[in-house]
């Protein structure tokens, strides 16, 4: 099954503890995203790649870094979460080409306290 | 850059009734434009798109959405709702190049009462 995979679906941290989110695509798409949602100001992009080893920030980068060694695997990496940070988030993946659909992924929420 | 305007954050409605969620947007690019669909505690799923062509486009489900370049609009319509489809709805839009990065409307919360 197609499908794209976040763990933890639910994580609890507290301030200044590093995270890791896990996303994984079965697909072989080149063009992976991260998105958090927020009551209100519905997705924003956070970062995205175009390909393995490529990757540019979206419209709200700060606080977060991500890597993508492999093509399947587009982590999202907290240093130091704080509060503000406490989301929704969502991995994407598509094909590279235009406008394909986004697959995405069933979300992480996020709290931090 | 672009932005996306969805005009109602919650639309409640009766069974078997019309309903049109409106979204317009604004961009300096030519774009491409979504409705996608979150029903609760689970990822987005793409309802329907438009790419060019025709301006009126269909999703397997019911609904359509006409593409209207004068009003920069994308509205959603289904003339009969079920139940199921209570959930909440994004338009979102797509530069043609560069990063290709969706913007989301804020979503419009559908609440279809028996």
């Amino acid at each position: 099954e197609a499908q794209v995979t976040q763990n933890p679906r639910y994580l609890i941290t507290v301030t200044g503890k590093k995270l890791t989110v896990t996303c994984s695509q079965n697909m072989n798409h080149e063009y992976m995203s991260w998105y958090r949602q927020d009551p209100g100001l519905g997705l924003r992009q956070i970062y995205y790649s175009m390909n393995v080893e490529v990757t540019d920030k979206g419209d709200v980068p700060e606080g977060y870094k991500v890597s993508r060694k492999e093509k399947r695997n587009f982590p999202l990496i907290l240093e130091s979460p704080s509060p503000n940070q406490t989301s929704l988030y969502f991995c994407a993946s598509s094909p590279v080409g235009q406008a394909t659909e986004a697959f995405f992924g069933q979300g992480t929420r996020l709290t931090v306290v | 850059a672009q932005s996306v305007t969805q005009l109602d954050s919650q639309v409640p409605v009766f069974e078997e009734a019309p309903v049109e969620l409106r979204c317009n947007y604004s961009s300096s690019v030519s774009v491409y434009l979504f409705w996608y669909v979150q029903y609760p505690n689970q990822g987005l799923q793409l309802l329907l798109k438009y790419l060019s062509g025709s301006t009126l486009v269909e999703s397997i489900n019911g609904f359509e959405a006409e593409f209207n370049k004068s009003q920069t609009s994308f509205h959603l319509r289904k003339p009969s709702v079920h139940i199921s489809d209570t959930a909440e709805y994004f338009c979102a839009v797509s530069d043609r190049t560069g990063r290709r990065a969706l913007t989301f409307g804020s979503g419009t919360r559908l609440q279809v009462q028996p």
